[in-house]
Formats: C-alpha cells, structure tokens, sequence
C-alpha cells in the first residue's frame, strides 16, 4: 500500500468549476506539500502546511492531521491550471529530507 | 530573482557512459535534494544535503550513483556506467532548514531529461 494516496488520477473539468483533489497518508507527517507539475515538466511549490488551511489566489488547501486526509481546492478554474498536483509528506519519524511522494492528479481544466 | 538552476536540460547518451548532472541551488540555501521522477515510480528522493553534507542518500543505488557538493553552488549527481532503466527526469531542489528539527518548503529546478540508449 502506497503511504501517499491520491484521488482522482484524473480529472477533466469545464472552466469556472470548482475543483477539489484529495490527498491521504498512512504515516505521522511534520507537513504536507502541495506540488504543481507543468505540462513543460516544472515543478512548483503552491503550498507547505502542518494544520489548518492556507489560501493563495484561486487556491486553497486544507488539513485534517487526525483524519490524515488533505484537500486541495481550485476555484474558478482556468485553463492555465491544468498541470499534474502532487501531494508529498515529510514523514515525521524519517530522514530529515525525505519527502514521500502521491502520485499526482492530472487536472484538464477546457475551456 | 533567485531560482535553482540544473544544467544540462537536456542529455542523450548511450549505454556505459558516465552521466554527471549539474545543480545550483538558490544562494543562501543550505539544504539540496535530488530527485528522480519516472512514469511508473513518480518522484523519488535520491538524496540529501545539508550544509553540503550528505545526510541521506539510501534512496540512490550506490554502485553505480554518486552525489557531492563542492561548494554551497554546486551539486553534482554522477552516473557511471549508466543503463537504460536509468532514463528519467532528474529534478535538484533546495531550501532554508535553520534547524535540525525544522523543515522548510523546497524550491525546484527545471530538471535534466535523461535518456540512457
């Protein structure tokens, strides 16, 4: 069983709707990353978080640290915003530099 | 404005040869990672540096795979003989941890495209 999981693999949406992409994890974490993938291969940090929720832009993302579940939502969502999301954890009991990875949500967003 | 920059971006090379990827990590950052990321794995860490000592690299096959940081502006990764089964994207990332205990967001470079034949 994968220590990320994430849902859906792929999700294609019409411009405007609004988007949520799940994120679950079986180990204690010390924070959860948000990552946007582009369709060029660049990747991007949208959000780094322990508790709560944190709101950039569009963006929102939110943490349930007794649940070990994480949302990640669009709003409004634009044909730019496709890219793939990746959710990776720092795993509280490891390496201090190891972050284990989802395997990412394809989001198409059309026009 | 600051970024990390890998170099090359691009690499096409055959079988058995040495492979060395390049990093600069964002000036002032002391921690660097290396990551591969393949269709079926997704990202993976390969390893780790902090104040240029390598604090994990259990993610990187050893015999083949080497990981230095000369100085706080470069990182190298070095495949030597390389296989095809190495072909992936190598991504170099790097951030501030001001503490042992402490971890902070990581910034990623563009990545070095590796195709093994």
């Amino acid at each position: 069983k994968n220590e990320v999981e994430q849902s859906p693999q792929n999700l294609t949406a019409q411009e405007g709707e609004f988007i949520t992409i799940n994120c679950s994890y079986s180990v204690g974490i010390s924070a959860l990353h948000w990552l946007q993938q582009h369709p060029g291969g660049g990747i991007v940090s949208l959000f780094m978080l322990s508790s709560g929720k944190k709101k950039h832009g569009r963006l929102i993302a939110t943490i349930n640290i007794q649940e070990k579940h994480s949302s990640l939502h669009i709003t409004a969502s634009h044909p730019r915003d496709s890219a793939v999301y990746i959710c990776a954890v720092k795993d509280y009991g490891g390496s201090q530099g190891n972050l284990i990875f989802g395997k990412g949500t394809k989001l198409s967003v059309k026009p | 404005d600051a970024r990390v920059t890998q170099t090359p971006r691009h690499k096409v090379t055959e079988m058995g040869q040495e492979v060395t990827m390049r990093c600069q990590p964002i000036l002032g950052h002391n921690t660097v990672f290396w990551y591969r990321q393949t269709m079926m794995q997704g990202l993976e860490l390969l390893a780790y540096f902090r104040n240029r000592a390598p604090l994990d690299d259990s993610g990187m096959p050893k015999d083949r795979f080497s990981a230095e940081m000369p100085d706080a502006t470069l990182a190298t990764l070095k495949i030597q003989p390389s296989e095809p089964r190495d072909s992936a994207v190598y991504f170099c990332a790097s951030g501030l941890n001001p503490g042992f205990t402490a971890y902070n967001e990581q910034f990623f470079g563009p990545g070095t495209r590796l195709t093994v034949l």
